[in-house]
């Protein structure tokens, strides 16, 4: 069993759109949950980070955390083109210090 | 500026070299670590060391040797044994308190011939 799953994609939306990825992890005791965009052939780069339930805002990004149902979510408003990435998901899991665990990382498309 | 610098960008090996990836990072980070991303897929763990002269295995260490004689310098040799080692390779570090935000070198790209 995969320990952060995202939805592969590719997740389609119109520029202006909101854009909603998800991601479920598996460990109960997950403390740090972070969002990193990842342009094709380059490094990923982070988006945000969020430890406490509820939501985080940060310009056009916002991330949500529910703890009780594991799962963390990053919306997008006012899409725009350059949005356009993988955007990985990770997880710092009981007990592994500083590893993170990613996940597969889904596709956004933002089209014109 | 602080970061992480990987080295070489671009690397082409024969079939049987062993080549290593240079990974330094100048942020005081304890933790390091080394992943792999072929076409299409997420970020594999291949080693990470969280302190000086001590390392770990991640997910795919298999064909894959590291070492940690400095705190600044994680470096990441493949070997022959590595069945299919045409991939991205990413350097990472953070620190293991705290905010533990991974930041990433540039990547190096290894393509076998």
């Amino acid at each position: 069993q995969k320990e952060v799953e995202q939805n592969s994609g590719p997740l389609s939306v119109p520029e202006g759109a909101i854009a909603s990825l998800n991601c479920t992890y598996s460990d109960r005791g997950s403390q740090s949950f972070f969002w990193y965009r990842q342009y094709s052939g380059k490094s990923p780069e982070l988006i945000m980070f969020i430890y406490s339930n509820g939501d985080k805002e940060d310009g056009r990004f916002t991330a949500q955390l529910n703890k009780a149902s594991q799962y963390v979510s990053l919306l997008i408003r006012d899409s725009q083109p350059s949005d356009s990435a993988t955007y990985l998901c990770a997880v710092v899991n009981t007990g592994t210090a500083s590893k993170l665990t990613f996940g597969t990382g889904t596709r956004l498309q933002v089209t014109l | 500026d602080g970061g992480i610098t990987q080295s070489p960008k671009y690397l082409f090996r024969k079939e049987g070299q062993n080549v290593t990836l240079s990974c330094e990072q100048n942020l005081n980070h304890d933790a390091m670590y080394w992943y792999r991303q072929d076409p299409g897929q997420g970020l594999r763990l291949i080693y990470y060391s969280q302190i000086v002269n001590d390392f770990q295995k991640g997910d795919i260490a298999e064909g894959y040797s590291v070492s940690r004689e400095k705190k600044e310098s994680f470096p990441l040799t493949v070997t022959s044994a590595q069945k299919n080692p045409t991939a991205f390779y990413l350097c990472a570090s953070n620190q293991d308190r705290g905010h533990r935000e991974l930041f990433f070198g540039e990547g190096s790209r290894l393509t076998v011939l």
